[in-house]
């Protein structure tokens, strides 16, 4: 079955250092988006891309990065992470033209002290 | 900028009752699409139901319909029959151009 994976699912680390986050989906989606999720905030778009090679930012970018080499993958870096950055984060992916339902993977839990 | 409000933080209910979630939307668009995403405990985001902006018809599904008021741009879920399981946070979602803008969610217990 197709199906969207995050790794790692949870992760603690110090301030300053760089961190990436992965996603991968098996749906060969175009399509493919993170978000985070805060307490009374939501989910709330970081950055997303409608194919290889394209990249754009979402309404809270500021601090992370992203790249799109191939359909499957869209890693989410931040540079040198901040307390700011401590919350949940889920990527996700659609199939241009078919509804725009999300789907959604399970989530990494990323702590910043 | 689309806005997503979700008037009610927390919301309860006795199991095998009726419970409405409320979601208000801004928007200038006249085509789009809005959602209602559950998040149980496990945290994982699960897709309730979707409404085609352009379709006047409510959407259902199985317990599970809305009120789709595109003039007041309101767009509430109802839950009929409320089970155990449906505890949990209500997200509500606007989409336009395949990007999502979520409501802050809704808490949703259900009483035995």
């Amino acid at each position: 079955d197709a199906e969207i994976t995050q790794s790692p699912r949870h992760k603690i680390t110090e301030t300053g250092r760089q961190v990436t986050l992965a996603c991968h989906q098996t749906w060969n989606h175009n399509n493919m988006f993170w978000y985070r999720q805060d307490l009374g905030h939501g989910l709330r778009l970081i950055h997303y891309s409608y194919g290889v090679q394209d990249t754009n930012k979402g309404e809270v970018s500021d601090g992370y990065s992203v790249s799109r080499s191939n359909t499957e993958d869209l890693p989410l870096t931040l540079e040198s992470a901040a307390s700011s950055q401590t919350s949940v984060y889920f990527c996700a992916s659609s199939d241009p033209g078919k509804g725009e339902e999300q789907y959604f993977g399970p989530g990494t839990r990323l702590t910043v002290t | 900028a689309q806005t997503v409000t979700q008037s009610q933080p927390e919301m309860s209910v006795q199991e095998a009752e009726t419970v409405t979630l409320s979601c208000t939307y801004d928007t200038s668009e006249s085509d789009y699409y809005l959602f209602w995403y559950k998040q149980p405990p496990s945290r994982q985001m699960i897709l309730v139901i979707r409404q085609e902006a352009y379709k006047q018809q409510n959407a259902t599904e199985n317990r599970f319909s809305v009120n789709f008021q595109k003039a007041a741009k309101s767009f509430s879920l109802k839950i009929s029959d409320s089970q155990l399981g449906d505890a949990a946070m209500y997200f509500c979602a606007y989409s336009l151009s395949e990007k999502l803008v979520f409501g802050k969610g809704t808490k949703l217990t259900v009483n035995p």
